[in-house]
């Protein structure tokens, strides 16, 4: 299997920084997807990673080593509708098949 | 622009019932095709995928099937409903190559499912 593993559950606090990390296996590895899902809704796309490095988009910024099978989600000035599960989705040599975890439940509390 | 539409958004059906789900895309032509479902507190399944017309790859063996009458419409059906196939139903659809050679997905609003 593909081996996502990224935490189950984050707490974090209105207006910090919260990071979420993730490792994925590398055999086959082409890139890395982030998605957000709120709770009842259908995930939507936050980013994608093909080379290693920190690509940031506004208040979120993911970053990827493709040597280690490792990425993060880095989301800054945190607020209440960031509450959400955070799904790390690596892309492999599947023909486009992207295989979902359960992803980090972020709950961001006052 | 592209959008992708499910219906319908909720559905209760009885254990044996069948089942049609359909799902259309617009703005695009030839994209892949795809069915999740999602348990409760659990992620996303796969449960088939289609990159043209008449072609449908499984993913999970099941009492569900997949069909692409048109190039941008993916129907997901059930001859006979089991309690275990309740869930969140989610079509998505991707480029035939994403940006950067990725193929990032987008996905439809969904369809929650309840067998009783």
């Amino acid at each position: 299997g593909q081996n996502i593993d990224q935490p189950t559950e984050m707490t974090a606090t209105e207006g910090a920084i919260v990071q979420i990390n993730c490792t994925y296996q590398t055999s086959g590895f082409n890139g890395l997807f982030w998605y957000q899902q709120h709770a009842g809704e259908a995930p939507t796309f936050l980013s994608y990673n093909v080379l290693d490095g920190l690509e940031e988009k506004g208040r979120f910024s993911s970053f990827l080593s493709r040597s280690k099978g490792y990425s993060y989600l880095l989301l800054k000035e945190l607020q209440m509708k960031d509450s959400a599960s955070y799904l790390c989705v690596p892309l492999y040599n599947q023909g486009g098949k992207l295989i979902f975890g359960q992803g980090t439940e972020l709950s961001v509390k006052p | 622009s592209q959008t992708i539409h499910q219906w319908p958004a909720t559905l209760v059906q009885p254990v044996g019932s069948p089942l049609s789900l359909e799902c259309t895309v617009e703005g695009t032509s030839n994209p892949n095709l795809y069915w999740y479902r999602q348990a409760a507190g659990r992620g996303l399944q796969l449960l088939f995928y289609s990159v043209g017309i008449g072609q449908i790859s499984s993913e999970v063996p099941q009492n569900l099937s997949a069909s692409r009458p048109q190039d941008r419409q993916f129907i997901l059906s059930s001859k006979k409903l089991l309690l275990s196939d309740s869930g969140f139903y989610l079509c998505a659809w991707s480029p035939l190559k994403g940006t950067r050679g990725g193929s990032e997905q987008f996905f439809g609003p969904g369809t929650r499912l309840t067998v009783l």
